[in-house]
C-alpha cells in the first residue's frame, strides 16, 4: 500500500535557524506532494504544492520545497526560522490525481528563542 | 464565496448516540472527502466521494456511512457513536487535484 513517511516526530530549532523536515513516499511514479501546517486547534494551511516542472518548488512564509525523484523525497526546508513557525507539518502525496491525500503522522515543530 | 463549510464546530455525545456531519462546498467541485485526524496519526480518509450520487469508502470507513445527495453536500454519519470516534473530522473538496479543506468538527464522545 502506498505511504508516506514522516521520521521525526518532533524536532525543535533555535529561532534564526535553518529547517529541514524530511518526507518521503513509496510509489514508483510520481504523485502530486504537498505539505500543510497546523497551528494548535486550527485548520490545515497549504504551505506549497509539486504537481510537476521544477524540483524546487517556493511556498508561502518563505518555505521551500525539493521533489528528488531518486529517493523519493519531497523535502520542506526554511532558511531561517521564526518563532511563529512553531506548529505541526504534514505532508500528503495524492497517488490518484483526484484529491485524494495520504497523510504522513506529521512533525511537530519547536522552536526556541 | 465560502469555500468548504463545515457544520457543527464542535460536538459531544454520548456513547450510542447518533449525529451527522455536514459538508457543504460552493466551488462546484465534484470530488469531495471526509478525513478524520488523530493524535500521532496525520489525517486518515474515511469516506469519498467522486460525484453526485457516488460515495466510496476510504482507509477507515467502519462505523461511518456518507450521503452525497447534492453536489454541493457530503453528509458523515455516525449511527452509533462510540469513544474511539473522538476525533477531529475534516471535509475536502477537490478541483484539478488541488484539495481545500474546511475548518473542522472536534467531536467528543463520552
Amino acid at each position: 500500500a502506498q505511504s508516506v513517511t514522516q521520521p521525526d516526530i518532533h524536532i525543535t530549532v533555535s529561532e534564526g535557524a535553518s529547517l529541514e523536515l524530511r518526507c518521503n513516499y513509496s510509489y514508483g511514479a510520481t504523485p502530486y506532494l504537498f505539505w500543510y501546517v497546523q497551528s494548535p486547534g486550527q485548520g490545515l494551511q497549504l504551505l506549497l504544492k509539486y504537481f510537476s516542472g521544477d524540483t524546487l518548488v517556493q511556498g508561502i512564509k518563505g518555505f521551500e520545497a525539493e521533489f528528488k525523484r531518486s529517493q523519493s523525497s519531497f523535502n520542506l526546508r526554511k532558511p531561517s526560522v521564526h518563532w511563529s513557525d512553531a506548529a505541526e507539518y504534514f505532508c500528503a502525496v495524492d497517488y490518484r490525481g483526484q484529491g485524494n491525500l495520504i497523510f504522513g503522522k506529521g512533525t511537530k515543530l519547536s522552536v526556541k528563542p | 464565496n465560502a469555500g468548504v463549510t463545515q457544520t457543527p464546530k464542535f460536538r459531544v455525545l454520548k456513547t450510542g448516540q447518533s449525529m451527522t456531519l455536514l459538508c457543504a462546498q460552493d466551488m462546484n467541485h465534484e470530488y469531495m472527502y471526509w478525513y478524520r485526524q488523530d493524535p500521532g496519526m496525520g489525517l486518515r480518509l474515511i469516506h469519498y466521494s467522486v460525484g453526485e450520487g457516488t460515495t466510496a469508502k476510504g482507509e477507515v470507513p467502519d462505523g461511518y456511512n456518507v450521503s452525497r445527495l447534492k453536489k454541493q453536500n457530503f453528509l458523515l454519519g455516525l449511527e452509533s457513536a462510540a469513544p474511539s470516534q473522538t476525533s477531529v473530522y475534516f471535509c475536502a473538496s477537490s478541483y484539478d487535484s488541488q484539495p481545500f479543506f474546511g475548518q473542522g468538527t472536534r467531536l467528543t464522545v463520552v
